[in-house]
């Protein structure tokens, strides 16, 4: 399983860019970037994925180098509620589709007021 | 639409005794997962049912823990004899194999504490 490599903790100012870097340089060409995040408390929750072109849905966007060895989540107007942990994850598909996850430490994301 | 369930939230056991641990994916989801979360660190996926079938169970402590998802729906999750090690939130996650089979839906977790 490709590993993935996040700083342990990042802070940010409510209503700025979060910016949360993440680097998987072993990663396999079929292989994806997902993140996910943990707020206390609480099961992990999706946020995005890709796989070598850059994604935007309503929480975030993904941006994926072209070598595709490094990747940035970004938060455009992070509020308070987006404190938790973030993991950065290379998907491995198993048998009939089926997916495997494999989850690192991620990085605590704490949102100042 | 309802999300995954898990009971019970709370466990508290001495070491030796044993516990199961029981999930209700969303419904129409054929993938379930079970994952350990020790403190600090992230979730680590212990077994993965694909409707009744086991796709992957690599990290099981096959030893102590047990897994079955019995007519492809509800999962339960059993450690038996309980150390001390086993203390940690117990996941439960499930998905689709079609549409947004990309996305796992976690439940609430089970936190286990074994004394």
């Amino acid at each position: 399983d490709a590993k993935t490599t996040q700083p342990p903790s990042m802070d940010c100012a409510e209503g700025r860019a979060a910016n949360l870097p993440c680097n998987h340089s072993t990663i396999s060409g079929n292989e994806y970037v997902y993140w996910y995040r943990q707020i206390h408390s609480q099961g992990p929750q999706y946020i995005i994925h890709g796989l070598k072109n850059n994604e935007t849905n309503e929480m975030a966007s993904l941006i994926i180098t072209e070598d595709r060895k490094s990747s940035t989540l970004i938060l455009p107007h992070a509020t308070l509620r987006d404190t938790a942990v973030y993991y950065c994850i290379v998907r491995t598909t198993l048998i009939q589709g089926a997916q495997k996850l494999v989850f690192g430490q991620g990085t605590r994301l704490t949102i100042n007021p | 639409e309802a999300g995954v369930a898990q009971s019970p939230r709370y466990k508290i056991i001495e070491k030796r005794q044993s516990v199961a641990f029981w999930c209700n994916p969303i419904s129409g989801h054929a993938t379930l997962y079970w994952y350990q979360q020790i403190l600090g660190q992230g979730p680590k996926l212990l077994i993965q049912f694909q409707n009744n079938g086991v796709v992957d169970d690599s990290q099981l402590p096959k030893d102590r823990f047990s897994a079955e998802r019995l007519k492809g729906v509800d999962s339960t999750l059993k450690i038996q004899p309980a150390k001390l090690e086993d203390s940690a939130v117990y996941l439960c996650a499930s998905s689709s194999i079609s549409g947004r089979a990309y996305e796992q839906y976690f439940g609430p977790g089970t936190r286990l504490t074994v004394t």
